[in-house]
C-alpha cells in the first residue's frame, strides 16, 4: 500500500539558515509526489509537485525538491528561511486512483 | 486561489446532533474531497466525488455520509455527531488531465467540535 513518511514532526531553523525537510514515500509504480504547506488556521497551498522529467523541481516562494527514485525520497529544500516560513508542511504522494495519500507533517519553527 | 468556500468556518455543536457541511466551488472541477485534520494524523480522507452523484469512501468514512447533486456542491453530514467527530475539516478539488492523480486543490478549513 502506498504512505509517507515525514520523520520530523518538529524542525526548527534560525532565520536565513538553510532548510531541508524529509520525506520517504511508498509506491510500486512512477510516483506522483506533492509539497504542500499550511500556515495557521489556514487551508493547505500546494508548493511543488513532481510527475515525471526533471527530478528537481522548482516551486513557490523559493523552495525545490528532489526526486530520488533509488531512495524513496522527495525531500524539500530552501537556501535561506525567511520568518514567514514557519508553518506546517505535507508531503504527499498520489495514490493511482485520483486519491493522495499525506503523510503526517512537519512543523517549521524560525528563530530570529 | 482555486475557488472554494466552506461553511460554515467554525461550529460547536452537542453529541447526538446531525451536521451538515458544505463545500462550494466555482471551478467547475470534477474530483471534491472532504479529509479531516487531526494532530498526529495529518490529513485524512473521508470521502470523495468524482462527478455529480457519484461518491465513494475513503480511509475513514464511518459516522459520515456525502451527497453531490450538482457540480458545485458537496455536503458532509455527520447524521450523529460524536467527539470523536471534533477535527478539522478540510474540502479539495481536482480536475484530472495529467495522469492518475492530478493536483488538489483547498477550502479554508471548517473547525468542529462537538461537545
Amino acid at each position: 500500500a502506498q504512505s509517507v513518511t515525514q520523520p520530523d514532526i518538529h524542525i526548527t531553523v534560525s532565520e536565513g539558515a538553510s532548510l531541508e525537510l524529509r520525506c520517504n514515500y511508498s509506491y510500486g509504480a512512477t510516483p506522483y509526489l506533492f509539497w504542500y504547506v499550511q500556515s495557521p488556521g489556514q487551508g493547505l497551498q500546494l508548493l511543488l509537485k513532481y510527475f515525471s522529467g526533471d527530478t528537481l523541481v522548482q516551486g513557490i516562494k523559493g523552495f525545490e525538491a528532489e526526486f530520488k527514485r533509488s531512495q524513496s525520497s522527495f525531500n524539500l529544500r530552501k537556501p535561506s528561511v525567511h520568518w514567514s516560513d514557519a508553518a506546517e508542511y505535507f508531503c504527499a504522494v498520489g495514490a493511482g486512483d485520483d486519491k493522495i495519500i499525506f503523510g503526517k507533517g512537519t512543523r517549521l519553527h524560525i528563530l530570529p | 486561489d482555486a475557488g472554494i468556500t466552506q461553511s460554515p468556518r467554525h461550529k460547536v455543536t452537542e453529541t447526538g446532533t446531525p451536521v451538515t457541511l458544505r463545500c462550494h466551488q466555482t471551478e467547475n472541477h470534477r474530483y471534491m474531497y472532504w479529509y479531516r485534520q487531526d494532530p498526529g494524523h495529518g490529513l485524512r480522507l473521508i470521502h470523495y466525488s468524482y462527478g455529480v452523484k457519484d461518491t465513494d469512501k475513503g480511509e475513514v468514512s464511518d459516522g459520515y455520509s456525502v451527497s453531490r447533486s450538482k457540480t458545485e456542491d458537496f455536503l458532509l453530514t455527520l447524521e450523529s455527531a460524536t467527539s470523536s467527530q471534533t477535527s478539522v475539516y478540510f474540502c479539495a478539488i481536482s480536475e484530472p488531465g495529467q495522469g492518475p492523480t492530478d493536483t488538489q486543490y483547498f477550502g479554508p478549513g471548517t473547525r468542529l467540535t462537538v461537545l
